[in-house]
């Protein structure tokens, strides 16, 4: 069973803070995938990185895969309380097109 | 627009009734499907692949005669609940996709109520 430890697993800061989400385990996967999610609704894709060690930017978000594609990173500059949700990194490589979602990060950012 | 959809968005009901989720692909033809049951503030735990004109695939731990899935078309995969219980109320979402590396679609998710 492949396992997916996010860390940290609740994060409150005030707006204009930085912060880094952990994603990690001891498997390897094809690609990986950060999601945003609000209550209520379903997930939201954020980035999917596919390359051992690759760099991707989405404005505030820099999104990182570990060289050995067992982990990731998903680092917020100047937090604003619109980033506020449930950050979820899933990978995939199970076969099947199985996504195995991680544990989860709820980041709320305050004024 | 959406891609992915579910009906009904919220559901409540009496313990020991079943009750049906479906989940329609809107934009493209889905062979597979898959159902995640989501508990307040914690991730997403698959439950079962669905495939079209096929028994669907179950995770470990999930009761295949409890949530019985039916993918009938390449657009709706159902599932319900059976005999519904108060530990059965969470959210529950589908996820339709092509490919590992291609955009996942899930739906907007069925908040399910058992009194």
């Amino acid at each position: 069973t492949q396992l997916l430890e996010q860390s940290p697993q609740f994060l409150s800061i005030q707006e204009g803070e930085n912060l880094t989400v952990y994603c990690n385990s001891s498997s390897v996967f094809s690609s990986l995938q950060w999601y945003r999610q609000e209550p209520g609704e379903g997930p939201v894709l954020l980035v999917t990185v596919v390359t051992g060690g690759e760099v991707k930017k989405l404005k505030r978000l820099t999104f990182q895969f570990g060289d050995a594609r067992k982990d990731s990173s998903l680092h917020i500059t100047a937090a604003q309380p619109g980033d506020t949700g449930l950050y979820l990194c899933a990978g995939s490589g199970g076969g099947g097109n199985k996504l195995t979602f991680g544990t989860g990060t709820q980041l709320k950012v305050e004024l | 627009g959406a891609v992915v959809s579910q009906h009904p968005s919220w559901v409540i009901c009496k313990s020991g009734t079943s009750v049906k989720i479906e989940c329609r692909s809107l934009d493209f033809q889905a062979t597979t499907m898959f159902w995640y049951r989501q508990f307040p503030k914690q991730s997403l735990m698959l439950m079962a692949t669905s495939n079209e004109g096929s028994k669907a695939t179950y995770e470990q731990g999930v009761e295949k005669d409890k949530f019985l899935i039916n993918h009938a078309s390449l657009t709706l995969s159902t599932l319900t609940v059976t005999s519904a219980h108060p530990e059965d109320s969470s959210f529950y979402i589908c996820r339709v996709g092509r490919g590992s590396t291609d955009t996942q679609y899930f739906g907007p998710g069925t908040r399910l109520t058992v009194l």
